[in-house]
């Protein structure tokens, strides 16, 4: 079974700071890995696929980098409405294996 | 727009089995791109997958809940269901139903969540 480990699990920063989250996967899965945001009480939203490809509607300060077992998510330039939680999600297998998410607070 | 609504107990006791289902609008739910699956969030804490199935009924679970947990769908209703047995307080999570394209591997649409306690 394939694991997720993210880090960190929650940092502060200002708005206007550049943010990075990584994601390693327990095996190689290729490109096949998806970010989504998540605000308190409302389902998640994907913001990445394939590991760097923008999803349709997100601003293009977000973006995602990675093959194999090593990724990365970015804020560019962090905005009040990126305050949320991130996940990491392998879509490899046929599991939906999440990351135990990073929880970005403002400082 | 594809819309999914969870919908069950939101208190279930110890020892008992959770029921939930999800009702799909707005297509089909044998159309081939869909997987349907579930997801829980226990409160403060991380997404927990929890199974899957396809149209055709083929179904996968979570190694660590399989034991407990059926998926099942009914292509007539435009509904798929889940049964978790033998709940403890652990179990105690908001429950989100969710559709993954099979074309694209993104988990695209939600259920809002539906909170379900365990308690006596």
């Amino acid at each position: 079974d394939i694991q997720m480990t993210q880090s960190p699990s929650s940092l502060s920063a200002s708005v206007g700071d550049r943010v990075t989250i990584t994601c390693r996967a327990s095996q190689s899965i290729s490109t096949y890995l998806n970010w989504y945001q998540q605000k308190p009480g409302k389902a998640p939203k994907v913001l990445i696929y394939a590991a760097s490809s923008l999803q349709s509607g997100v601003p293009s300060r977000f973006s995602g980098s990675g093959s194999g077992t090593d990724f990365t998510l970015t804020i560019s330039s962090l905005q009040p409405e990126d305050f949320a939680t991130y996940y990491c999600q392998q879509s490899y297998s046929t599991s939906w294996t999440f990351g135990q998410g990073t929880k970005v607070e403002i400082k | 727009q594809l819309q999914l609504q969870e919908s069950g107990p939101g208190l279930v006791k110890p020892s008992e089995t959770l029921s939930l289902t999800c009702t799909v609008s707005g297509d089909s739910i044998s159309r081939s791109i869909s997987y349907w699956g579930w997801i829980r969030q226990p409160p403060g804490k991380g997404l927990e997958w929890i199974g899957t199935i396809y149209y055709s009924g083929s179904t996968y679970y979570n190694p660590s809940l399989k034991s407990r947990v059926t998926i099942s769908v009914d292509t007539s209703k435009k509904q798929f269901s889940l049964k978790l047995s033998s709940v403890t307080a652990a179990d105690t999570a908001v429950y989100y139903c969710a559709r993954r394209n099979v074309d694209t591997a993104i988990i695209d649409y939600w259920g809002q969540g539906t909170l379900v306690t365990v308690s006596s």
